[in-house]
């Protein structure tokens, strides 16, 4: 079984600070994660993704997320905030297997707010 | 974009009233999903689809059926529609399984609110 938790419901930064958004995942087999966005009243949309190619991944508008076994962890980073950052952000979570029987598990999201 | 269209894009109806919602791809991917957003509980799948007429249930599959009868179309169908079903649905399709490490492309969204 997956899962993952998001620590944070809501994260605000300044425009041009740091961005951090934080994922834990658990899964009994080797894991493909994803990191979501979703911008007001649309869908979501695939910001970076992890299949084992690089532990450090770069993904659009200039995030990444670093995969670190040991900890369990996906977070989520963008070094300057902009204001167009401002969305909700998911991370989910899936088992590698050639079969259907694996599927994606969403954490509960995290609101990032960007002050100017 | 990926191309997924959903429709109706809202919908107000009554308690009791069966409501079926409609997800369109013209990408001929494989895989289609259904998925509810309610605040505080992210994405939950509700059923999905990994052929035509073939489907399998999701985490919150009671009170849904689904039918695949073109490789395009995926349908959700609410039997008789409750409040606790208000909520925003979306859909999704993948080329493969999720155990394969293909991304999901997501639809717009339908926002079904049941009086």
């Amino acid at each position: 079984a997956q899962s993952v938790t998001q620590l944070g419901s809501h994260v605000s930064v300044s425009e041009g600070a740091l961005v951090l958004l934080r994922c834990n995942y658990s899964s009994s087999v080797p894991p493909y994660l994803f990191w979501y966005v979703q911008y007001p009243n649309q869908g979501l949309q695939l910001l970076l993704k992890y299949t084992s190619a690089a532990t450090l991944v770069k993904g659009i508008n200039g995030f990444e997320a670093e995969f670190k076994k040991s900890e369990t962890s996906f977070h989520l980073t963008k070094p300057s905030a902009h204001m167009s950052d401002a969305a909700e952000y998911f991370c989910a979570v899936t088992g590698r297997s050639g079969g259907s029987n694996y599927k994606l598990t969403f954490g509960k999201g995290t609101l990032l707010t960007v002050n100017p | 974009d990926a191309g997924i269209t959903q429709s109706p894009r809202h919908k107000v109806t009554e308690t009791g009233t069966p409501v079926t919602l409609r997800c369109h791809q013209t990408e001929n991917h494989r895989y289609m999903y259904w998925y509810r957003q309610d605040p505080g509980h992210g994405l939950r799948l509700i059923h999905y689809s990994y052929g035509v007429k073939d489907t399998d249930k999701g985490e919150v599959s009671d009170g849904y059926s689904v039918s695949r009868s073109k490789t395009e179309d995926f349908l959700l169908t609410l039997e008789s529609a409750t409040s606790s079903q208000t909520s925003v649905y979306f859909c999704a399709i993948s080329e493969s399984g999720a155990g394969q490490g293909h991304e999901q492309y997501f639809g717009p969204g339908t926002r079904l609110t049941v009086t």
